[in-house]
């Protein structure tokens, strides 16, 4: 049992790059989240998703794109990446009722 | 508006000893949660305690307690009898509730306290 799963864990990018960042998770949950960690601030979430072919904004969603395909994973792509963009990435899933998140590892992400 | 507020950026205890890490909040909604994270220095985010608005006793985990007071808006978390181990940094999160009733579980957090326990 993973659990939640993010690829890659770090990422080295130069401005106008494109990327997608995967997050998997085999507990069969129905939520998904993507926040970003940067220095000071504490995690804002970015996008979110409450089944399989939904998406909505969190709080910092401009830049970022999300998928959410199959029930299992929930991509975060950025079309042209930017320096402010360098941050932590954290994913996380629960299901309805348990109030537990259970987050990735997270991936580091630096854009030159 | 900050919804919830660390004010300690760093705090020290020696081993064995008890800490307290304060966070408070804001928020209009009669219905909320409150958690604490731990993040270590490897990073990963692991969830301590959870607190209902409608739980009428403090949460307890273990040697991890929330001292919830809802008057004061304030969710602070004590750790008994401190571990080398728990050298680390601390998040206080609040769930709200949509309008609707529904939040689908999003978190907002805030900038963390980092603990340091000595030998």
């Amino acid at each position: 049992n993973a659990g939640v799963t993010q690829t890659p864990k770090f990422r080295v990018l130069k401005t106008g790059q494109s990327m997608t960042l995967l997050c998997a998770q085999d507990m069969n949950h129905e939520y998904m989240y993507w926040y970003r960690q940067d220095p000071g601030m504490g995690l804002r979430l970015i996008h979110y998703s409450v089944g399989e072919g939904t998406t909505a904004k969190g709080e910092v969603p401009d830049g970022y794109n999300v998928s959410r395909l199959k029930k299992q994973n929930f991509l975060l792509g950025l079309e042209s990446a930017a320096p402010s963009q360098t941050s932590v990435y954290f994913c996380a899933s629960r299901d309805p009722g348990p109030p537990e998140q259970y987050f990735g590892p997270g991936t580091r992400l630096t854009v030159t | 508006a900050q919804k919830i507020t660390q004010t300690q950026p760093g705090m020290f205890v020696q081993e064995k000893e008890a800490v307290t890490l304060d966070c408070t909040y804001d928020t209009s909604d009669p219905s909320y949660g409150l958690f604490w994270y731990k993040q270590p220095s490897s990073g990963e985010m692991i969830f301590l305690i959870y607190q209902g608005s409608y739980d009428q006793q403090n949460a307890t985990e273990g040697r991890y307690s929330l001292n919830f007071q809802k008057a004061r808006k304030s969710a602070n978390l004590v750790i008994s009898a401190s571990q080398l181990g728990d050298s680390a940094m601390y998040f206080c999160a609040m769930r709200e509730a949509n309008a609707g009733g529904t939040s689908y579980g999003k978190l907002t957090f805030g900038q963390g306290t980092i603990l340091t326990v000595h030998p």
